[in-house]
């Protein structure tokens, strides 16, 4: 169980707008900086979004993200099949019951372009 | 281009040790702060620990489930990244990436290098 939540899987059409959800608290996403990430089926992970909304380079304008209070939103225009993917955020964690300062990533959400 | 190539996984009983590589390049890696993250089999991903440059104190920090079993160093002559890992459990088994740490973020990424824990 991660201190992060997101929804197990979303679904939409090609062409259409996806937003998946990362809920926190103010020992995390409140107080922290978020990144997403994407991982593609059978491949590592990459680097879609980090500093709540910033894209690093090559990664296309149709993926957004925002960061309000304790959640954060990763947005996905113009599905494509190619954005089939598991998608995870992250932040530092400061909870004195994690023992300190600990990394977390939410618990993945699948995304299926149907 | 940044690389980033993990290697020495494999299969080791329970309580046994392993250490594994992160070989780095298009970067300047004594300047970068460092970061290992693990997947279980059909799970998601869970950060192990990271090491600061030498220059910001080449200290670590590591997730609860490792403390005090893995140890995170690095080696700048050679641009390598390892993760000495000691009393093995079932639930280590995993494949493990190296990440360069920056802008608050884990921005590269290895191929990673799957360890299985098993008698």
């Amino acid at each position: 169980q991660s201190v992060l939540t997101q929804p197990p899987s979303v679904s939409a059409a090609p062409g259409q707008k996806v937003t998946i959800s990362c809920s926190g608290s103010s020992s995390n996403i409140g107080n922290n900086y978020v990144s997403w990430y994407q991982q593609l089926p059978g491949t590592a992970p990459k680097l879609l979004i980090y500093d709540n909304n910033k894209r690093p380079s090559g990664i296309p304008d149709r993926f957004s993200g925002s960061k309000s209070g304790t959640s954060a939103t990763l947005g996905i225009t113009g599905l494509q099949t190619g954005d089939e993917a598991d998608y995870y955020c992250g932040t530092w964690d400061s909870s004195l019951s994690a023992g300190g300062l600990n990394w977390v990533f939410g618990g993945g959400t699948k995304l299926t372009v149907l | 281009e940044v690389q980033l190539v993990e290697s020495g996984g494999g299969l080791v009983n329970p309580g046994g040790s392993l250490r594994l590589s992160c070989a780095a390049s298009g970067f300047t890696f004594s300047n970068a702060w460092m970061s290992w993250v693990r997947q279980a089999p059909g799970k998601g991903l869970e950060w192990v620990g990271r090491i600061k440059s030498k220059t910001d104190g080449g200290t670590t920090d590591y997730a609860a489930p490792v403390k005090d079993r893995f140890t995170v160093s690095r080696d700048d002559s050679k641009t390598t990244l390892y993760l000495r890992m000691n009393s093995l459990k079932n639930e280590d088994t995993a494949v493990y990436y190296c990440t360069t740490y920056a802008y608050g973020s884990h921005y590269f990424w290895g191929q990673g290098t799957l360890v299985t824990v098993s008698s």
